[in-house]
């Protein structure tokens, strides 16, 4: 099976503009979760999206949004962009989260992001 | 809320020694426990997980971990490091069993292996 997969890989913007990346999960999986990398604060949970549906959140601004669409690929979106959202961005995908399954995440390999 | 501490921010060994990486865990409930690698300018890979049942776990590329309830952690180890072990390890926990569960990232450690 193909991994997961992260586009672009690689992106350079300037502060204000907005930002859009993709995510294509491993067939068959059915979540996707998004986490931002910095040096700074380590691996942090964005948003978890199942079937469509935002399932989980964490503590970001609203200018940080996402979506799902019905083949299970995910975007996320970044507006009016700060010199502070510089970072690895990465993907991840599970299986269907049933209640009483291990939740394990194979992750994508990332989009770096430089915000100037 | 369920958190991870890795003890040691950067580990060096030689090569051929052990490798051992620390993980502290703290969940209010059963936790499921993994730990990954993540070479420069990559993803992050699973090594291995523990879910239920036998706490010694077995994972790729020699490495293994056990799950000490009593002790709340699920340390790392290698017994002979190699050159290409030089990475960031990451431990996470996630809270077995939830539907909502997110999974909670340790800070990381740098592993360096001295020739």
């Amino acid at each position: 099976k193909a991994g997961v997969t992260q586009t672009p890989r690689y992106l350079i913007k300037t502060r204000g503009q907005q930002v859009t990346l993709s995510c294509s999960p491993i067939s068959g999986h059915r979540s996707v979760s998004w986490y931002q990398q910095t040096p700074g604060q380590g691996l942090q949970f964005l948003f978890e999206y199942f079937s469509e549906t935002q399932r989980n959140k964490g503590n970001f601004p609203g200018r940080f949004s996402g979506r799902q669409f019905s083949n299970s690929r995910s975007e996320m979106n970044v507006s009016t962009l700060e010199l502070g959202d510089s970072a690895l961005y990465l993907c991840a995908s599970s299986p269907t989260p049933d209640r009483g399954r291990q939740k394990t995440q194979y992750f994508g390999p990332g989009t770096r992001l430089l915000v100037l | 809320a369920q958190s991870v501490t890795q003890l040691g921010s950067h580990v060096s060994v030689s090569e051929g020694a052990l490798v051992l990486l620390r993980c502290n865990y703290s969940s209010s409930v059963p936790p499921y426990l993994f730990w990954y690698v993540q070479y420069p300018n990559q993803g992050l890979q699973l090594l291995l997980k523990y879910t239920t049942g036998a706490t010694l776990v077995k994972g790729i590329n020699g490495f293994e971990a056990e799950f000490k309830k009593s002790e709340t952690s699920f340390h790392l180890t290698k017994p002979s490091a190699h050159m290409s072990d030089a990475a960031e390890y990451f431990c996470a926990v996630s809270a077995g069993g939830r539907r909502d569960n997110d999974m909670r990232f340790g800070a990381g450690t740098r592993l360096t292996v001295k020739p």
